[in-house]
C-alpha cells in the first residue's frame, strides 16, 4: 500500500516559472525524501528532510515538512525544460528503514 | 563504482516462463532493496536485504517470487511461473546502514518485464 498522495497528479508550466507539488502522508516519519524519475528510468534522490525539520533548500529546490499536519511540499524555482519528470514523495516510518511512496506528480516543462 | 547496476534493462517473455534479474549495488552498500513499479504509479517494496540475510518480505511477493543476495554483494530476483500482471519495472535500491536516513537511498536504472 502507498503511504503518502502527491497533489496534483499533473502539472504543466513554462520554463522559468515555479513548479510547487504537495506530498500527505499517513503515519508518524522518520524522515520524508523527495525523488524525481524520468521517463522509463530509475529515480534519482533530489531531497531529504528529517521529522524534526521544517524547511530545507538544495539548489533550486525548497522543501517544507509540517508533521503537525502531515504534509510536505516540494518547490522548484526558474523551471528549465530537463525539470521534465516524476516527482514522487517518499517517507521512512518511525523504527523502519523502508521507502514507502505515493503515486508521483508528473511535471511538464513547455519551452 | 558508477553506482547500482541492473541488468537487464528489459526483459519480454511469455507467460509461464521464468525470469531472473540481476542487481549489483554500491559495493559499499550493505542494505539492498528491491522495489516493483506499475505504469502510473509510486515503486511499491518488495523486499530487503541487509548483507546476505533477507530481512522483510513485502505480502506482495508471492510464492513465485524469490530474491537471494549471496556473501551479501550482488542480487537476484527471480519470478516462476511468469503471469501478465506481473508485467512492471523492477527497480533495485541500495544505501549504508544508517545513511539512508541521511542521505538517501540510490535506485538502480531499473528491469523492466513485460510478459505476453
Amino acid at each position: 500500500s502507498q503511504q503518502g498522495e502527491e497533489d496534483p497528479q499533473a502539472l504543466s508550466i513554462q520554463e522559468g516559472e515555479n513548479a510547487t507539488m504537495n506530498c500527505s502522508y499517513k503515519t508518524s516519519i522518520n524522515n520524508l525524501q523527495w525523488y524525481r524519475q524520468n521517463s522509463g528510468r530509475g529515480l534519482v534522490h533530489l531531497i531529504l528532510i528529517r521529522s524534526n525539520e521544517r524547511e530545507k533548500h538544495s539548489g533550486r529546490l525548497r522543501v517544507t515538512l509540517d508533521t503537525s499536519k502531515k504534509s510536505s511540499s516540494l518547490l522548484i524555482t526558474a523551471s528549465r525544460a530537463a525539470d521534465t519528470a516524476s516527482y514522487f514523495c517518499a517517507t521512512v516510518n518511525t523504527n523502519d528503514y523502508k521507502l514507502s511512496f505515493g503515486a508521483g506528480t508528473t511535471v511538464t516543462v513547455r519551452a | 563504482d558508477t553506482g547500482v547496476s541492473q541488468d537487464p534493462r528489459h526483459k519480454i517473455t511469455k507467460r509461464g516462463q521464468n525470469v531472473t534479474f540481476r542487481c549489483d549495488p554500491i559495493s559499499e552498500h550493505n542494505r539492498l532493496y528491491w522495489y516493483r513499479q506499475t505504469l502510473g504509479q509510486g515503486p511499491e517494496f518488495l523486499t530487503y536485504f541487509q548483507n546476505e540475510a533477507q530481512l522483510e518480505k513485502s505480502r506482495l511477493l508471492s510464492d513465485r517470487f524469490s530474491a537471494e543476495r549471496p556473501k551479501g554483494s550482488f542480487s537476484t530476483l527471480e519470478i516462476q511461473r511468469t503471469e501478465q500482471g506481473d508485467s512492471a519495472m523492477y527497480l533495485c535500491a541500495s544505501s549504508l546502514e544508517g545513511s539512508g536516513q541521511v542521505y538517501g537511498y540510490t535506485f538502480g536504472s531499473g528491469t523492466r518485464l513485460t510478459v505476453v
